[in-house]
Order: C-alpha cells, then structure tokens, then sequence
C-alpha cells in the first residue's frame, strides 16, 4: 500500500528566505505525487504534481518539487517566502483502486512566515 | 462560480442526532468523494462515487451512509453522531478515478458533536 510521511509537522522560516519541506513516499507502482496547499478555513489547492517526465516539477506561486526515486522523496522548495504562503502543506500519493483514484495524504506541514 | 459547492459550512449538534452534508460540483466530473479531516489535520477518504456508483467505502462505520443522485451531487448523511465524528469533511471531484487526475476540493464542513 502507498503512504507518505511528511517530515516536520511545523515548518518557520523569515520572509525572503529558502523554504523546505520534505516528503518521501513508499510506493509498490511507479508514484504519481501531489502537494496541495490548504490556506485557513478553505479547502485544498493543487500546488504541482508529478506522474512521468522531468523529475523536476514547477507549481503555482513559485513553488517547485523534485521527484528523486533513489531517495523516495519529493521536497517542495520556493527560493523566497513571502507572507501569503503561510499554510498547511499536504504532500499526498495516488493510488488507483477498483477503478478509483484514492489520494493518501501525509499528514500535513504547517509552514509559518516571520516578518 | 464555485466549482466544489459544500453545505453547511459549518454544523453543530448534539450526540445522537442525524446529519446530513451536501455537496455540488459544476466541472462536469464523473468522480466525487468525501474525505474527512481529524483534529490532527490528517486527511483519510472516505468514499467515492463514480458516475453515481460507489467505488470506495473505506471502513466507514455504517452510520455513514453517501448517497449519489447524479454525478454532480453526493451527499453524506450520517446517523447516531458520536463525539469522534466531529472533523471537517471535505467533498472533491475529478474528471475520472485516473491516478494522474488533480482532485479539486470544496471548502468543507466543520462538523462540532458535543
């Protein structure tokens, strides 16, 4: 079965500054990867995903992931945070059951910005 | 024009009593789904319908019951509500159950059982 875990349920950074936020996954089929956004009190956007191709993976408001299967991972990055990205973060994997898509959600990094 | 239309945004009850949440999707998607989010922010499906059939049912106590009357609407009555049913249940659409499809998500439903 596929999981994933999300390191660090609490993520701050200053505004301007690198952002990380790690995910791996355990998958038995080749995966295809998700980060969804989740800002307070909405439901949940697409921020990029990966299926096949180029491992790396370029999203809305500046943000990028890189799929590397050697390590299971698929980190989400932005070069320069800024206030608005202060959200909950859920790196997710699909899996197809009885003709379904099932998404399986890590559990979520709340990423905080510092003036 | 919401894509993913939930109701009610937000639901409080007393144990016992019976609830139901409605959902519309205007994509013109053929798969829905309910997932429910816990306290803790994790995210776990619950079902999903495709083309008003139930595909998933992943081991969601009976009291739980969707119900799909076309494919832009699935709906989730839930029986005898118990104090861990309070969660925000967030209603999704996808054009198909491919896995490479992007899953867009209304804005959810607290649910508050006290």
């Amino acid at each position: 079965a596929q999981s994933v875990t999300q390191l660090g349920s609490h993520v701050s950074v200053s505004e301007g500054a690198l952002v990380l936020l790690r995910c791996n996954y355990s998958s038995s089929v080749p995966p295809y990867l998700f980060w969804y956004v989740q800002y307070p009190n909405q439901g949940l956007q697409l921020l990029l995903k990966y299926t096949t191709g180029a491992t790396l993976v370029k999203g809305i408001n500046g943000f990028e992931a890189e799929f590397k299967k050697s390590e299971t991972s698929f980190h989400l990055t932005k070069p320069s945070a800024h206030m608005s990205d202060a959200a909950e973060y859920f790196c997710a994997v699909s899996d197809r059951y009885q003709g379904a898509q099932k998404l399986v959600f890590g559990q979520g990094t709340r990423l905080t910005i510092n003036p | 024009d919401t894509a993913v239309s939930q109701t009610p945004k937000y639901l409080v009850t007393q144990m016992g009593n019976d609830k139901s949440i409605k959902c519309e999707q205007n994509l013109g998607h053929d798969t829905m789904y309910w997932y429910k989010q816990d306290s803790k922010k994790f995210l776990k499906i619950m079902f999903s319908y495709n083309n008003k059939e139930l595909i998933i049912n992943e081991t969601v106590p009976n009291r739980f019951s969707p119900k799909s009357p076309d494919k832009a609407h699935l709906n989730l009555h839930i029986n005898s509500l118990e104090l861990g049913d309070s969660a925000v249940y967030f209603c999704a659409s996808s054009q198909e159950g491919y896995r490479a499809n992007v899953l867009t998500f209304g804005a959810g439903s607290r649910l508050t059982v006290l």
